[in-house]
This record gives C-alpha cells, sequence and structure tokens, in this order.
C-alpha cells in the first residue's frame, strides 16, 4: 500500500521561504510523476507542479518564479520551497502522486496523496 | 491556463436522490478529465479519470461522461458518507487546473 507523509514548518513569517518534504512509503518511486498542490482555506485546489524521479519539473507558471521542487530518489522522498512567501500563500499543501493510466499520456490523475500541511504566514 | 468551471457550486439534495455536478472546460480537452471526492479535514480522493473510468475502490454509483468541453460526474443514489466536495481537474496539459469545487450538503 503507498502511503505518502508530509512534513514541515507550519508558521512563517512574510518574506521567508517555505520548505516541506514529503516521503513515499510502499510501491515503485520511479515511473511516476511527484506533484505539490494547494488549498488555501475554505477555497479550491491549487497545483504548484511536479517531479519525476530523474529530476525533470514542469511549474505553474502563476509560481514559477518563487518554487523549487526538487527529489532525492535514494530516500524515496521529494521536496517543495516556495520563497518570498506573503499571507496569500496561506494555505493546506498536499503532496500527491500522479499515476499513469495506461499509454496515453495525457490520462493520468492524482491517486494518491498525503495528509496535507497547514502553513500560515503571518507576521 | 484552461479554466475549469463547476455548476452549481453548492447544492442540496436528500440520501437516495440523483445527483448530477457538470464541470466545463474553457478550451476542448477530449477526454483528459478526473473527479475527486473531499471531505474536510481530508485530501482529495480521486473517483473517475479519464472522464468515465472508475478508480479502483469506488463504488459503481459514482459514474462520469463527457468530452471535449462540457463533462457530468453523476451519483446515481446519493448515500450518507456522499455528502462531501467534488472538484474536476483537466489533464490535457500544464498547469493542471481544478474547478472551483461543488458542495453537497444534506438538504
Amino acid at each position: 500500500q503507498v502511503q505518502l507523509q508530509q512534513w514541515g514548518a507550519g508558521l512563517l513569517k512574510p518574506s521567508e521561504t517555505l520548505s516541506l518534504t514529503c516521503a513515499v512509503y510502499g510501491g515503485s518511486f520511479s515511473g511516476y510523476y511527484w506533484s505539490w498542490i494547494r488549498q488555501p482555506p475554505g477555497k479550491g485546489l491549487e497545483w504548484i507542479g511536479e517531479i519525476n524521479h530523474s529530476g525533470s519539473t514542469n511549474y505553474n507558471p502563476s509560481l514559477k518564479s518563487r518554487v523549487t521542487i526538487s527529489v532525492d530518489t535514494s530516500k524515496k522522498q521529494f521536496f517543495v520551497k516556495l520563497s518570498s512567501v506573503t499571507a496569500a500563500d496561506t494555505a493546506v499543501y498536499f503532496c500527491a502522486r500522479r499515476a499513469s493510466a495506461g499509454v496515453n499520456k495525457f490520462i493520468f490523475y492524482f491517486d494518491y496523496w498525503g495528509q496535507g500541511t497547514l502553513v500560515t504566514v503571518s507576521s | 491556463d484552461i479554466q475549469m468551471t463547476q455548476s452549481p457550486s453548492s447544492l442540496s439534495a436528500s440520501v437516495r436522490d440523483r445527483v448530477n455536478i457538470t464541470c466545463r472546460a474553457s478550451q476542448t480537452i477530449s477526454s483528459y478529465l478526473n473527479w475527486y471526492q473531499q471531505k474536510p479535514g481530508n485530501a482529495p480522493k480521486p473517483l473517475i479519470y479519464a472522464a468515465s473510468s472508475l478508480h479502483s475502490g469506488v463504488p459503481s454509483r459514482f459514474s462520469g461522461s463527457g468530452s471535449g468541453t462540457d463533462f457530468t460526474l453523476t451519483i446515481s443514489s446519493l448515500q450518507p458518507e456522499d455528502f462531501a466536495t467534488y472538484y474536476c481537474q483537466q489533464s490535457y496539459t500544464a498547469p493542471r487546473t481544478f474547478g472551483q469545487g461543488t458542495k453537497v450538503e444534506i438538504k
């Protein structure tokens, strides 16, 4: 059974850097893209970006200038850093596995999710 | 970015009701549309992928349809555990975008 467990600092001051880790237990690490998604309190879901085991990344253009996603394949962990945070970055941050369903590269969805980490930005 | 618009934003329904939630994409996305269910305090759970394929373990009362720009999630007979918020998400292109959510409440 695949499990994603995430952790990181939950309270930041404006201009600091958000840093979260997601560890993958069970299942294969290679062959998937690993994603970060966030959800402001009471609002919808926003995709932040993704990385595969070899370090190939895709980012949301709205955050690209401030976000870095990296991976440590040996530990089956991936990470997100978001710089220069403001109150608008307050959200629950989720890590998730992007699973493909078949050979069609467009058919994929987020099948396993971490428990979520509430990150609050406040002075 | 492809904008995903769900309707309604919320609805009230009774147990055993048939419920339809629609999702419209701002441009064609073929059948590359997924649906998730989220309950308060929890991560979303996958329900449907590729517009109409059921994720493993999801009850058969959930179904999806549509292609191009218009999609529908149907719950054939609403159960107490189905009261939640539902999101659509397109996998056609990056950035992966979600609808704003539809909250299904008890009437």
